[in-house]
């Protein structure tokens, strides 16, 4: 079965402090999204990538960065996480053939 | 400015009826409207797929509609089981490549006994 693998399912993080959220797949997808979710909000697309090294910023990018070293592997990174960034943080690829995203199971991340 | 509406209230009905969700869709001309299943603490999955020249798309009990004159989409589920208690969510991708789909907020879908 096609899978997106999100590396934790709950983080704690303290206010400053850089966090990492890994996100792989094993699908040989060519494009990978990060998003957040939030209640009220719905999913909203922080930043995305069309290969390997390249990316692209998405409606909300503030705060974050990303990084794709290896096609199956696409990790975001909260430089100096925030109270407001608090969120669930979801990971998605899709092929250029296209036919809908497969999403990860999340990250609930709280930072105190 | 762009804007995708589901209804936000949640949608309570009885087993063995027929769920309908409404998207609608304003200053988009979305190339392919797509539905996800979203459960509790979890990642959305991926339902069907319409594009801006088909008028219905059938899969089981699913069945979704794209008016792009009305610009809106009907998902219906027939035969409703409280399995099929979930949040559904619409996503709009208008340039028809997969690339960045624009998600409305959800509808939350209650099935009853």
């Amino acid at each position: 079965d096609v899978k997106v693998t999100q590396s934790s399912r709950y983080l704690v993080k303290r206010t400053g402090e850089k966090v990492f959220l890994e996100c792989v797949q094993d699908m040989d997808h060519e494009n990978m999204f990060w998003y957040r979710q939030d209640p009220g909000l719905g999913l909203r697309l922080i930043y995305f990538s069309y290969d390997v090294k390249m990316k692209e910023k998405g409606d909300i990018p503030e705060g974050y960065s990303v990084s794709r070293e290896k096609k199956e592997r696409f990790s975001l990174i909260l430089e100096s996480a925030s109270t407001n960034q608090t969120s669930m943080y979801l990971c998605a690829s899709i092929s250029t053939a296209g036919w809908g995203y497969t999403f990860g199971s999340g990250t609930r991340l709280t930072v105190v | 400015s762009q804007k995708i509406e589901q209804n936000s209230e949640a949608l309570n009905i009885q087993e063995g009826k027929t769920a309908t969700l409404t998207c609608n869709y304003t200053n988009y001309s979305p190339a392919y409207l797509q539905w996800y299943r979203q459960d509790p603490g979890r990642g959305p999955v991926f339902l069907l797929l319409i594009r801006e020249n088909e008028k219905e798309k059938r899969k089981e009990r699913l069945k979704v509609t794209f008016d792009t004159t009305l610009k809106q989409s009907l998902f219906h589920i027939t035969a409703s089981q409280p399995a099929d208690s979930a949040t559904y969510l619409c996503a709009l991708d208008p340039a028809g490549t997969a690339s960045k789909l624009t998600f409305g907020t959800g509808t939350r879908l209650q099935v009853t006994l």
